[in-house]
């Protein structure tokens, strides 16, 4: 079946460096997009999402950029902290499937170098 | 406005016993969730709870059952734990989704042990 996936599973950064965190979706049928920080015991984060209207969208040092045509998504971190220092994963929800069917990906491990 | 909140945190059981996953969240969402976390896997939906008197299964419900309490509770039950059941349990909820997706927001989980 279709489903979510990662580039790479784990990325270092030197603290201050940016980040790009990558994601391969292959549902063409997928129309909105959602980036999760998941910490060390704790619950997965909202961090920012895109719908397919739009190629790209910024939050608070968060950049999230969507490709459809090579089904490509990425997570943009600029300045990254130690504090940024996490799982990081992406979601997708195909054109009027409901909420409840968002796919995740196996996520990617951020460690920042201080 | 502490979002979703899951109890216990952490619970150690033994073959056969059972127990109840709380979850309650305080954002008016109409969506509720559950899902576990295993390692090297995605988050995998057990139950979902569209509205308030709704219920159905996700991709991995046997062994579970699950309560839509009111608009701000949402329960998991396991009637007769099973190791393959030792997982991470997330709660999560999200606004009505009117065809074009709604972000889930998560709480920090119950880690659930079977012995």
């Amino acid at each position: 079946g279709e489903s979510v996936g990662l580039h790479l599973p784990t990325l270092s950064v030197q603290e201050g460096d940016n980040s790009i965190i990558n994601c391969a979706y292959s549902n063409s049928a997928s129309d909105y997009f959602i980036w999760y920080k998941q910490e060390s015991g704790k619950g997965p984060q909202f961090i920012i999402d895109i719908r397919s209207n739009m190629d790209k969208r910024q939050g608070q040092r968060v950049t999230v950029l969507l490709n459809k045509t090579v089904k490509h998504l990425s997570l943009q971190i600029a300045a990254t902290q130690p504090g940024d220092s996490a799982v990081y994963f992406c979601a997708e929800n195909a054109r009027g499937a409901g909420s409840y069917q968002l796919t995740f990906g196996k996520g990617t491990k951020l460690s920042v170098i201080p | 406005n502490a979002g979703v909140t899951q109890t216990p945190k952490f619970q150690v059981l033994k073959t056969g016993q059972s127990m109840t996953l709380q979850c309650a969240q305080d954002m008016n969402h109409n969506s509720m969730y559950w899902y576990r976390q295993d390692p090297g896997m995605g988050l995998r939906l057990i139950y979902y709870s569209a509205s308030e008197g709704t219920t159905d299964k996700g991709e991995v419900p046997n062994g579970y059952n699950v309560s839509r309490l009111n608009k701000r509770e949402f329960s998991l039950r396991l009637e007769s734990a099973a190791p393959s059941q030792t997982s991470v349990y997330f709660c999560a909820s999200s606004e009505r989704d009117r065809g074009g997706g709604q972000p889930q927001h998560f709480g920090d989980g119950t880690r659930l042990s079977i012995l």
